[in-house]
């Protein structure tokens, strides 16, 4: 079946723009989450979705960042006002629950 | 919070068995150890999760000592595709609301 999508696959912009990422999970999963990779090093949490409660939004490192979820489909990553160290691979995962996360391929995000 | 110690590199003939360590002395009595890999320019895929007892799938055995305090993974006939970063990841927190804390992972190389 179908994985975890994620759009675009590579993200070019300027400093100082905004840019939306979108994720589509897996059909049915509950469990949303989005992490961000710096290159060499690992998953850093951004932010998660579970169902109707409020996410989680513990990881996101400003208010320049924020996310949406519209029920248990697609979300959106939105970055105002990007910054040269946001660059970085935006990772998506979904899951029935947190044991087993499906991760998508990433949007490699470069801000010049 | 409980952390993960793996080492940076390991090398592994094809056809022979990898065993990748990692230490989490911290970890609490509720928190699970999780083993993902991240083949290169690739989303995480995960690969088994245990809290005490040893466990087995058709990826690979992991194995947890008795105190807890560090386990390792098992890929009985490493082959050149399982060539990837191999994370140990304890998780935080309980239920649903638990979330992965990733670490630097293991960079294994698969030689012919």
């Amino acid at each position: 079946g179908a994985g975890v999508s994620q759009s675009p696959s590579n993200k070019v912009t300027e400093k100082g723009k905004d840019v939306e990422l979108r994720c589509d999970p897996i059909s049915g999963h509950t469990a949303l989450y989005w992490y961000r990779q710096r290159l060499g090093q690992g998953l850093e949490f951004l932010i998660y979705f579970q169902g109707n409660s409020a996410p989680d939004k513990s990881g996101l490192p400003s208010d320049r960042f924020s996310a949406e979820r519209t029920g248990e489909s697609v979300s959106t990553l939105t970055i105002q006002r990007t910054q040269q160290e946001d660059s970085a691979v935006y990772l998506c995962a979904s899951s029935l629950s947190v044991d087993t996360q499906y991760f998508g391929p990433g949007t490699r995000l470069t801000v010049l | 919070d409980a952390k993960t110690t793996q080492p940076p590199s390991m090398d592994c003939a094809e056809g022979r068995a990898a065993n990748l360590p990692c230490n989490h002395s911290t970890i609490s009595g509720n928190e699970y150890v999780y083993w993902y890999r991240q083949i290169h320019s690739q989303g995480p895929q995960y690969i088994i999760h245990g809290l005490k007892n040893n466990e087995t799938n058709e990826m690979a055995s992991l194995i947890i000592t008795e105190d807890r305090k560090s386990s390792t993974l098992i890929l009985p006939h490493a082959t050149l595709r399982d060539t990837a970063v191999y994370y140990c990841i304890v998780s935080r927190g309980a239920g649903n609301n638990r979330k992965l804390i990733w670490g630097l992972g293991t960079s294994l190389a698969v030689n012919p």
